[in-house]
């Protein structure tokens, strides 16, 4: 099984704010990975898809890079409705999510 | 656009088997994974299984059509019915660790999971 790690736990960030969410893979799942957001009480919303692609309607402040075994998120400038936990899933072989890293108001 | 719904009990007994249906709206079910991936309260995502449908007339599942998690698959059996556009999860032998919230979601051949039911909570209680 292929184990997820992200990092912070919890984020305090203010509005406007640039912030870069870490992920951690204990192998390589190549460009195998995808960034959901999710807010409380609803289903996880896809960002990203295979390491740095938008999804269809994801604001452009969204972006994701790295490969291999190390992967980033970053917000350009935090909006209002970005606070949420962030969750990372690989699908090298096949599904496993990351523990989450949640973004509050600081 | 996809929609998907869960249905089941919200409630079940320990040591009894939790069945649950997701039927899809807006799409065809044909050539996606249908997925469960559950979330117990405050915790994280865990992925529970995924059934292939090829859209064949003489479609069967076999083993190479049905996917589960490991540490899930003594207990879990995964289908689809076709003709209610719908797929369904079956958990034998529940505790209270199964407790969570039960999302059925639609995943692509490429492993991206872009649909997404609303969830529904399923508690394990006595």
């Amino acid at each position: 099984e292929i184990v997820l790690t992200q990092s912070p736990g919890t984020l305090s960030v203010s509005p406007g704010e640039r912030v870069t969410l870490s992920c951690g893979a204990s192998q390589s799942v190549s460009r195998f990975l995808a960034w959901y957001q999710q807010k409380p009480g609803q289903a996880p919303r896809l960002l990203i898809y295979d390491a740095i692609n938008r999804a269809t309607g994801i604001p452009a402040r969204f972006s994701g890079s790295g490969s291999g075994t190390d992967f980033t998120l970053t917000i350009s400038s935090l909006e209002p409705e970005d606070f949420a936990v962030y969750y990372c899933q690989q699908r090298s072989n096949w599904i496993t999510f990351g523990q989450g890293t949640r973004l509050e108001i600081k | 656009q996809v929609q998907l719904e869960e249905s089941g009990p919200g409630l079940v007994k320990p040591s009894e088997t939790l069945s649950l249906t997701c039927t899809v709206s807006g799409g065809s079910i044909t050539s996606y994974y249908w997925t469960w991936i559950r979330q117990p309260p405050g915790k994280g995502l865990e992925w529970i299984a995924s059934i292939y449908y090829s859209g064949s007339p003489n479609y069967k599942p076999s083993s190479g059509s049905t996917n589960y998690n490991p540490s899930l698959k003594s207990r879990v059996t995964i289908s689809v019915d076709t003709s209610r556009n719908q797929f369904s999860l079956k958990v034998t032998y529940l505790t209270a660790a199964d407790t969570a919230v039960y999302y059925c979601a639609r995943m692509t051949t490429d492993g991206i999971i872009d649909y997404w039911g609303q969830g529904t909570l399923v508690t394990v209680s006595s």
